[in-house]
């Protein structure tokens, strides 16, 4: 199985600033993935990381908000800019493993925008 | 793009009584169904899956089926005890390990004493 350690677990941030989100995994993966779980909802895909190519966002998000990196096999950031309220979530990252295991979350990053 | 829908949102069973909760899916090409469960506070966990190839899969008191044909697939938990109590997704993929996963909308469990 994977560890992924995934930074800050929870912060609280002024409207109009930006926050990002780090995910470390114990082990070189191939895909990553970026979901966002709003207060008492599912989990809903933000974007596909890849490592040495941009990463492709799921409808309704926009690399200009959700600004994505990802620079090697272990990491990936996520970005979120230019904050408003409706951007208060939980944050998670994914991952599963090159053979073909099940996917693996982050702890997550409980966001609070006032 | 994939689309999956849960139900019950809400189940409440007596402790010993089995819960059963049900997903339907869209996209005919889908061939990997995990089941995640959430606690209070915590990141989802798997506790179940099953791929396309496969009709039923049990782990203990767990169980899912899966029909293709009309594309729905259902957890069954038998003797359900407290620290079953939490919220549970399907999802679906059709890519197992490309994991891109659509999430059902949930259900949370509550197993009553």
């Amino acid at each position: 199985s994977a560890v992924i350690s995934q930074k800050p677990s929870r912060d609280i941030c002024q409207r109009g600033t930006s926050l990002t989100i780090q995910c470390q995994v114990d082990s070189q993966v191939t895909m990553m993935f970026w979901y966002r779980q709003q207060p008492g909802q599912s989990l809903t895909l933000i974007a596909t990381a890849n490592q040495g190519s941009e990463a492709t966002y799921e409808s309704g998000f926009v690399i200009d908000k959700f600004p994505i990196s990802r620079p090697n096999l272990t990491f990936s950031t996520l970005t979120v800019s230019n904050m408003s309220p409706e951007d208060s979530s939980i944050y998670l990252c994914s991952v599963s493993g090159n053979q073909g295991t099940e996917a693996f979350f982050g702890q997550g990053t409980r966001l609070t925008v006032v | 793009g994939e689309n999956v829908e849960q139900h019950p949102s809400t189940l409440s069973v007596q402790e010993g009584d089995s819960a059963v909760i049900k997903c339907t899916y869209s996209d005919s090409a889908s061939n990997y169904f995990p089941w995640y469960k959430q606690e209070l506070g915590k990141r989802p966990q798997l506790i179940i899956d099953i791929r396309s190839n496969v009709g039923e899969k049990k782990d203990q008191r767990i169980a899912v089926t899966l029909n293709k044909t009309a594309k729905h697939f259902s957890l069954h938990i038998t003797e359900t005890q407290p620290e079953d109590s939490a919220v549970y997704f399907c999802a679906a993929s059709i890519d197992f390990g490309n994991e891109k996963l659509t999430f059902g909308t949930g259900t949370r469990l509550t197993i009553i004493p």
